[in-house]
């Protein structure tokens, strides 16, 4: 089993609408990382969380980390066909510094 | 400042032969790491080469080996090539070895018929 899950899987929105994408570890978070990757290509670095309770934003999306729940959110307020893509959630392991990924979540803004 | 550049993009390969994927990092960053994304798997951590020496390395077999140049270039190899091997192979470089911070190629597309 993969040690980040992420869900949903997918998500199809209509363009404005908001949405969530959950990322929840199975071990104790380090850190919680936010990537977006548009299909087929590399990965875009969104926004780093290290400590419980923490929340940032930039532009339209928010990340908040809860440590207890070793679980992160991203929320997207009025999303944009552009919002489109997989984000991923990373961490690297407090063990071998190694980075990991999530599942993955595969969204689609339909304008 | 250039980004991470990735060659060749894509690639069609036959089982059992071997290939070789390059990845050139931004200037000044000395660490390069690699990774395999799969439908079925997500995207895995391969290895990570800082300053030449092999610093940390994933869960996956000999078969799959890498190195590091003094231009912090980096290049991986794939031998006894599988269908399974098929996957988009992305290199990401940060200045720091183990460093959330990286930057990440386009990837290449390597195809095993």
């Amino acid at each position: 089993s993969q040690e980040l899950e992420q869900s949903p899987q997918s998500l199809i929105v209509q363009e404005g609408k908001n949405l969530t994408i959950n990322c929840t570890s199975s071990k104790t978070l380090y850190g919680l990382y936010w990537y977006k990757q548009k299909y087929g290509e590399g990965l875009i670095f969104l926004m780093m969380l290290q400590k419980g309770g923490e929340e940032k934003s930039h532009e339209k999306i928010t990340a908040k980390l809860d440590e207890k729940k070793q679980q992160s959110s991203l929320h997207i307020t009025a999303s944009q066909p552009s919002h489109a893509g997989i984000y991923l959630c990373g961490a690297v392991r407090n063990t071998g510094n190694q980075f990991y990924f999530g599942t993955g979540t595969s969204l689609t803004v339909i304008p | 400042k250039a980004g991470v550049t990735q060659t060749p993009r894509y690639l069609i390969k036959t089982r059992g032969q071997q290939v070789t994927l390059s990845c050139s990092p931004i200037s000044g960053h000395r660490s390069v790491s690699w990774y395999q994304q799969t439908p079925g798997q997500g995207l895995q951590f391969l290895f990570e080469y800082f300053s030449e020496t092999q610093r940390n390395k994933g869960n996956f077999p000999g078969r799959f080996s890498g190195r590091q140049f003094s231009n912090s270039r980096s290049e991986m190899n794939v031998s006894t090539l599988e269908l399974g091997d098929s996957a988009l192979y992305l290199c990401a470089s940060s200045f720091r070895t183990a460093s959330y911070e990286q930057y990440f190629g386009p990837g290449t597309r390597l195809t095993v018929t």
